[in-house]
């Protein structure tokens, strides 16, 4: 089992709607999860990052994570062409080893 | 405000040739530096990360080596660049393995 998955897609949405990413990981004890969006030929540039077990919010973004469950998801609200990008997981094990996922690739369609 | 510089930002070199990338964080103190590099289409590979001056961690044997000469300097080399050595060079930073890290604007590395 890889340390952290998630869909390669690509993901399709339609301009507006709600656009969910989701990551999932091995390692029980992982303390700190991020979520990078990355640009064709550009470098990942930091979305949002989540602590602890729920939901957090901002803006059009929200991270829910569930450890029980080992996963964490990130949400995007009213998706817009310029959401079309690469969206990286990435996870800080009981190790002390941060683990980029694959990413997923998400297409906006107008 | 905490700045992340990299150069160059393309870079085409022959198989065999020397190589050097640098990496400069300004801003901040001691922070923990890395170096990535991501093949076309693929994710992240963590190459090495350096928690302080001259201290510096391994993540897969290749022919590239790092070097940290200054508390936020970081430099990758090689001495004999081979064709799987091409790919998106990235430099990051944190000051907490707890905390994000944040990215440089990389390297694009072409060998012919």
């Amino acid at each position: 089992q890889k340390e952290v998955e998630q869909n390669s897609g690509p993901l399709s949405v339609p301009e507006g709607a709600i656009a969910s990413l989701n990551c999932t990981y091995s390692d029980r004890g992982s303390q700190s999860f991020f979520w990078y969006r990355q640009y064709s030929g550009k470098s990942p540039e930091l979305i949002m990052f989540i602590y602890s077990n729920g939901d957090k919010e901002d803006g059009r973004f929200t991270a829910q994570l569930n450890k029980a469950s080992q996963y964490v998801s990130l949400l995007i609200r009213d998706s817009q062409p310029s959401d079309s990008a690469t969206y990286l997981c990435a996870i800080k094990t009981s190790y002390d080893k941060v683990i980029f996922g694959p990413g997923t690739s998400l297409s906006v369609i107008p | 405000s905490q700045t992340i510089h990299q150069w160059p930002a393309t870079l085409v070199q022959p198989v065999g040739s020397p190589l050097s990338l640098e990496c400069t964080v300004e801003g901040t103190s001691n922070p923990n530096l890395y170096w990535y590099r991501q093949a076309a289409g693929r994710g992240l590979q963590l190459l090495f990360y350096s928690v302080g001056i001259g201290q510096i961690s391994s993540e897969v044997p290749q022919n590239l080596s790092a070097s940290r000469p200054q508390d936020r300097q970081f430099i990758l080399s090689s001495k004999k660049l081979l064709l799987s050595d091409s790919g998106f060079y990235l430099c990051a930073w944190t000051l907490d393995t707890n905390q994000p890290q944040h990215f440089g604007d990389g390297t694009r590395l072409s060998i012919l």
